[in-house]
């Protein structure tokens, strides 16, 4: 069993449509949750940071964390077609190692 | 602030060359340093990390080794290029503990 299982899509939505994303994990201890957004060809930068249980919010983006249920969410509302990226959840605990989904593509229609 | 950089952004190389990636990172002392690769369509491959000056872990057996010559300088190497080698490296630190990894631009490699 993987550490982190993350759905691959795509996900193809339209513009002003509310997007969730969503990660299962398999490690109790994992204490740290990330989402990073990934354009072509670029590098993954970091969207969302969590500790621990609860939710978080920035602007149009609210991260989920559900430990009883090892489950995380990203929420997207209003999507832009901006938005259009590969989603990467991560989680951490307290090593030195980061554990990563594969990645869910997004597409965003105007 | 913090700044992580990588080059060559972009490098095609025979197969049997050698390798050299460079990471350096700024603002920021006594990082975690790590490589990754990732493959289309596929996750992200941890290769190396690194909590300090001449310490690294290596998780996949390879062609491929890393060496940390400075506190902010993480090298990933190869003295023999093979086909599989071809991917995007990408190069992230974090701050021991903080729980969080920030990650550099890339660089992409193709092996022919």
């Amino acid at each position: 069993q993987k550490e982190v299982e993350q759905d691959p899509g795509p996900l193809s939505v339209p513009e002003g449509a509310i997007v969730s994303l969503n990660c299962t994990y398999s490690n109790s201890a994992f204490q740290y949750f990330m989402w990073y957004r990934q354009y072509s060809r670029k590098g993954p930068e970091l969207l969302m940071y969590t500790y621990s249980s609860g939710n978080k919010e920035d602007g149009r983006f609210t991260a989920q964390v559900d430990k009883s249920s090892k489950y995380i969410s990203l929420f997207i509302r209003d999507s832009q077609p901006s938005d259009s990226a590969t989603y990467l959840c991560a989680m951490s605990g307290t090593g030195n190692q980061f554990y990563f989904g594969t990645g869910t593509s997004l597409t965003v229609i105007p | 602030s913090q700044t992580i950089h990588q080059w060559p952004a972009t490098l095609v190389q025979p197969v049997g060359s050698p390798l050299s990636l460079e990471c350096t990172v700024e603002g920021t002392s006594n990082p975690n340093l790590y490589w990754y690769r990732q493959a289309a369509g596929r996750g992200l491959q941890l290769l190396f990390y690194s909590v300090g000056i001449g310490q690294i872990s290596s998780e996949v057996p390879q062609n491929l080794s890393a060496s940390r010559p400075q506190d902010r300088q993480f090298i990933l190497s190869s003295k023999k290029l093979l086909l599989s080698d071809s991917g995007f490296y990408l190069c992230a630190w974090s701050s021991g503990g903080s729980g969080t990894q920030y990650f550099g631009p890339g660089t992409r490699l193709t092996v022919l």
